[in-house]
């Protein structure tokens, strides 16, 4: 079946600096979102790409779509303490969504 | 107005009962989703439904069934509880399952297996 992996499984960063989860398919997607969750929370949606090579943009998130819609990318700029949670990636197909393994991102002043 | 809202919030068993959670979408919303998330892990899909027919199944043993009302909630059942179901049962809804759609998550029902 479906597989998603997500890397890195963690990342500890100093307030202000960038973030990158790369996330990658075992098949061709037709499309990607992200979500974010935070501790003790539930997954919030972020955003969908559809389009080979798609970037997406929110305030300080940088969302990108690889060309073979195999992979994709997600990029904080300056994070903030307010970024702290563990971000998934999702293939969607029309019936269900199949989660990556979870980016965990912990921010200190 | 409300977002998904999931019944009970917590709850503990014992290996061999069974488990009724429950499920209310989004007002307008007439596919429900539920996953399971294990500690650590990304959510894991378990049934799809939309105007009360399953549309997505993944892969979880029989002991795994759910339904969908005419009002649109829905109940996930497990039977033969096992250790291993511990985990956060969430519930998503969308408009409808044709498409990509962004999932509505609840705050889940976390369920603690002894």
């Amino acid at each position: 079946g479906q597989q998603v992996m997500q890397i890195p499984q963690y990342q500890h960063v100093q307030e202000g600096e960038d973030f990158t989860t790369y996330c990658n398919s075992s098949t061709t997607l037709s499309n990607i979102q992200w979500y974010k969750q935070r501790p003790g929370g539930h997954p919030v949606f972020l955003i969908q790409l559809v389009k080979s090579g798609e970037v997406k943009k929110q305030k300080r998130l940088t969302f990108q779509f690889g060309e073979a819609k195999k992979n994709s990318s997600l990029h904080i700029t300056a994070t903030q303490t307010t970024d702290v949670g563990t971000y998934f990636c999702a293939g969607s197909t029309a019936s269900k969504l199949t989660f990556g393994t979870g980016t965990r991102l912990q921010v200190t002043l | 107005d409300a977002g998904v809202t999931q019944s009970p919030t917590h709850l503990i068993k014992t290996r061999g009962q069974h488990v009724t959670l429950r499920c209310s979408p989004i007002s307008g919303h007439k596919s429900v989703s539920w996953y399971q998330q294990v500690l650590g892990q990304g959510p894991q899909f378990i049934f799809q439904y939309y105007e009360k027919e399953e549309r997505g199944r993944g892969n979880f043993p029989d002991r795994f069934s759910a339904r969908q009302f005419p009002n649109y909630s829905s109940e996930l059942n497990v039977n033969a509880l096992l250790l291993g179901d511990s985990a956060l049962y969430l519930c998503a809804s969308s408009l409808n399952p044709t498409g990509p759609q962004p999932q509505h998550f609840g705050d889940g029902t976390r369920l603690s297996i002894l």
